[in-house]
């Protein structure tokens, strides 16, 4: 089926160690997208790629990473882990300008 | 600074009750609302997209409906299946989707 892919699902790290959450999409698009999603605050824009080889700071970006690997594939690295990143990150992606996202079913990461 | 705010933040119905999510926004230049659906453990289902003020998408027991500062989300007749968090989001010209955040539905048997 069509969509978005994340891995991993769950991911425990203590703090400082780093690690990368992979996504990839099969749907085409140009635009990837990493979101964060922590209670009560929404979904909160760390980092997106317009196109194949660009990428921007979103909201949120700080002890982030990205890479925009090919078309399909929208890496996100965090190099020293922190428990403030303790959250659910989805990755997303749209197909046009002024187009809805299709989102990932994210990765659960916590922070000791 | 753009801003999307959500009423009621949780929300519980009987089966058949019907009523209406909010979802206001203090956008200038909106260029379209998104209506999503987001089961536990899940990420979030696209549901609607609006684009001016008077329209309105309907599916199912869902219609959703845009004015110039809001727009609401109506449930007819829910079932438990609707159960979800529900969250809207809006876009505007060079800027990214702000999300709201969220309301938390409860529909009982």
């Amino acid at each position: 089926n069509a969509g978005v892919t994340q891995t991993p699902k769950f991911q425990v790290l203590k703090t400082g160690q780093s690690m990368t959450l992979q996504c990839a999409q099969d749907m085409n698009h140009n635009s990837m997208y990493w979101y964060r999603q922590d209670p009560g605050m929404g979904l909160r824009l760390i980092y997106y790629s317009a196109s194949e080889g660009t990428t921007d700071k979103g909201e949120v970006p700080n002890g982030y990473n990205v890479s925009r690997l090919n078309k399909r594939e929208f890496s996100l690295r965090l190099e020293s882990a922190a428990p403030s990143q303790t959250s659910v990150y989805f990755c997303a992606t749209t197909g046009g300008l002024f187009t809805p996202l299709h989102f990932g079913n994210g990765t659960r990461l916590t922070v000791t | 600074e753009d801003q999307v705010t959500q009423s009621p933040e949780a929300l519980r119905l009987q089966e058949g009750e019907s009523s209406s999510l909010n979802c206001s926004y203090t956008v200038s230049g909106l260029r379209g609302l998104f209506w999503y659906r987001q089961d536990p453990g899940k990420g979030p289902e696209f549901l609607f997209t609006l684009y001016s003020a008077g329209e309105e998408k309907e599916k199912e027991r869902l219609k959703a409906t845009l004015t110039k500062k809001e727009s609401f989300l109506h449930i007819t007749a829910p079932k438990p299946e609707d159960s979800a968090t529900y969250l809207c989001a809006v876009i505007r010209n060079g800027q990214n989707f702000v999300f709201g955040p969220g309301t938390r539905l409860s529909v009982l048997p």
